[in-house]
């Protein structure tokens, strides 16, 4: 059974920095993509990023909300997708979902809330 | 971007009746060269992460009812339930990844009436 645990959430300021990880097991990691998925309080699922499989290049693309103050990588022989976060600023604060990524998301995990407050 | 809109936002049926959802892209987001379309339908309950329900507009997820059913091409979808059960009250969701970025409906909340 696939399994996607996330960590690293929590409360940051304006402007900070903060580094998602996303530990997986019950799959071959390094043969699989992953993306990331957020969800603000009360409101619909937005697209943050992916992050292709390392034999395909390990290629990224990214929402443009996010896209040149978030950073998607891999370690493959830890198992673990990162998501590292930038120039954070209040309407990125939202449930931050770790997926497996087959253009679909065939597998979510529990998801970690980041809050972005002064 | 594709913009995907949901219709209705949300919806009161009976239990055993029929809900129906619908999802409309804003460009096809159907690949001529293999006739798949690329829309995947989300269940979301409340307080627990998205659970994949379709994909390929109409293939059934794995270990997903077969009440569930998704239809549609090129840029209208339908998501059906044959007979609603309590345990299928959630916020639905439509997603194309036919491009980036990918682009999700604004969700369809579906009650027991």
């Amino acid at each position: 059974e696939v399994q996607l645990v996330e960590s690293g959430g929590g409360l940051v300021e304006p402007g900070g920095s903060l580094r998602l990880s996303c530990a997986a097991s019950g799959l071959t990691f390094s043969s699989a993509s992953m993306a990331w998925v957020r969800q603000a309080p009360g409101k619909g699922l937005e697209w943050v990023g992916r992050i292709k499989r390392t034999t395909d290049g390990g290629t990224t693309e990214y929402a443009a909300p996010v896209k040149g103050r978030f950073t998607i990588s891999r370690d493959d022989s830890k198992n673990t997708v990162y998501l590292q976060m930038n120039s954070l600023k209040t309407e990125d604060t939202a449930v931050y979902y770790c997926t497996k990524y087959s253009g679909y998301s065939d597998c979510w995990g529990q998801g970690t809330l980041v809050t972005v407050s002064s | 971007d594709i913009v995907m809109t949901q219709s209705p936002d949300s919806l009161a049926v009976s239990l055993g009746e029929r809900a129906t959802i619908n999802c409309k892209s804003s460009q096809s987001v159907l690949y001529s060269s293999t006739n798949k379309n690329a829309l995947t339908w989300y269940q979301q309950k409340p307080g627990q992460p998205p659970k994949l329900l379709i994909y390929w507009a109409s293939t059934r997820e794995s270990g997903v009812p077969d009440r569930f059913s998704g239809s549609g091409s090129g840029t209208d979808f339908t998501l059906t339930i044959s007979s609603l059960q309590a345990e299928d009250v959630a916020v639905y969701y439509c997603q194309q990844y036919y491009s980036f970025p990918l682009t999700f409906g604004q969700g369809t909340k579906v009650e027991v009436k």
